[in-house]
């Protein structure tokens, strides 16, 4: 079953360097979702990703944060300098469409843990 | 805003008890509803949904009811088992985005004893 693949696992940086995190959705989904859930809380909505721009973004996603897609199957996060509070676990998801909810299942990586020392 | 609210954990149940977990949620609109499951180094698989009022979603021996008069996607399983140990999130998708961005519950944890 195809599956959206997050790389590394786990992420362990200092204080104000930049990561890059990185996702593979799933190949012919077309949206593209960053969450994340800082430990013990809710899973929150970063940003939303179609036709090579952004759709939606929370407050949560200031300038420190940006969104690409370098090729046709990379979707990279990049925190430009991490602060202690951005330690969290980022989930990637994809679905193949954004209006029509019958078919608009998002489908999760296993996350990525950044921890910011 | 939207919102969703989910019974708190860690619920612990002995193998073959029924389960309910409770999840109202706040909307304007006609939301899709949603529950997750995360098992242990995982990441968050769907579990079932329903997109409009009186949906019944199941799977997994998983049943959930969008009330639309109660606001409410209780999740229901009459016999869980001790694979079902897990985190479930109840969540809503709000039509309004063009990227329909799901909201989620703060989660449940769920232990099931033998």
């Amino acid at each position: 079953e195809p599956e959206v693949t997050q790389t590394p696992s786990h992420q362990v940086t200092q204080m104000g360097q930049e990561v890059i995190l990185r996702c593979v959705p799933i190949s012919n989904h077309l949206y593209f979702y960053w969450y994340r859930q800082i430990l013990g809380q809710k899973v929150e909505f970063l940003v939303s990703f179609y036709n090579n721009e952004i759709s939606e973004k929370s407050e949560i996603f200031d300038d420190q944060f940006s969104v690409e897609r370098p090729d046709g199957s990379n979707f990279t996060l990049k925190i430009r300098s991490t602060k202690l509070e951005d330690s969290a676990m980022y989930f990637c998801a994809s679905s193949d469409s954004g209006r029509d909810l019958a078919k608009n299942i998002q489908y999760f990586g296993a996350g990525t843990r950044l921890s910011v020392l | 805003g939207n919102s969703v609210t989910q019974m708190e954990g860690p619920v612990t149940l002995s193998e073959e008890a029924f389960l309910t977990i409770n999840c109202t949620y706040t909307a304007t609109g006609y939301p899709s509803l949603f529950w997750y499951v995360q098992y242990p180094g995982e990441g968050l698989q769907l579990l079932l949904k329903a997109t409009k009022a009186d949906d019944k979603g199941s799977n997994k021996g998983f049943e959930a009811t969008y009330r639309k008069e109660t606001t409410s996607f209780h999740l229901e399983k009459g016999s869980v088992q001790v694979s079902d140990s897990a985190v479930y999130f109840c969540a809503l998708s709000d039509r309004r985005s063009s990227a329909s961005k799901i909201i989620f519950g703060s989660g449940t944890r769920l232990s099931i004893r033998p």
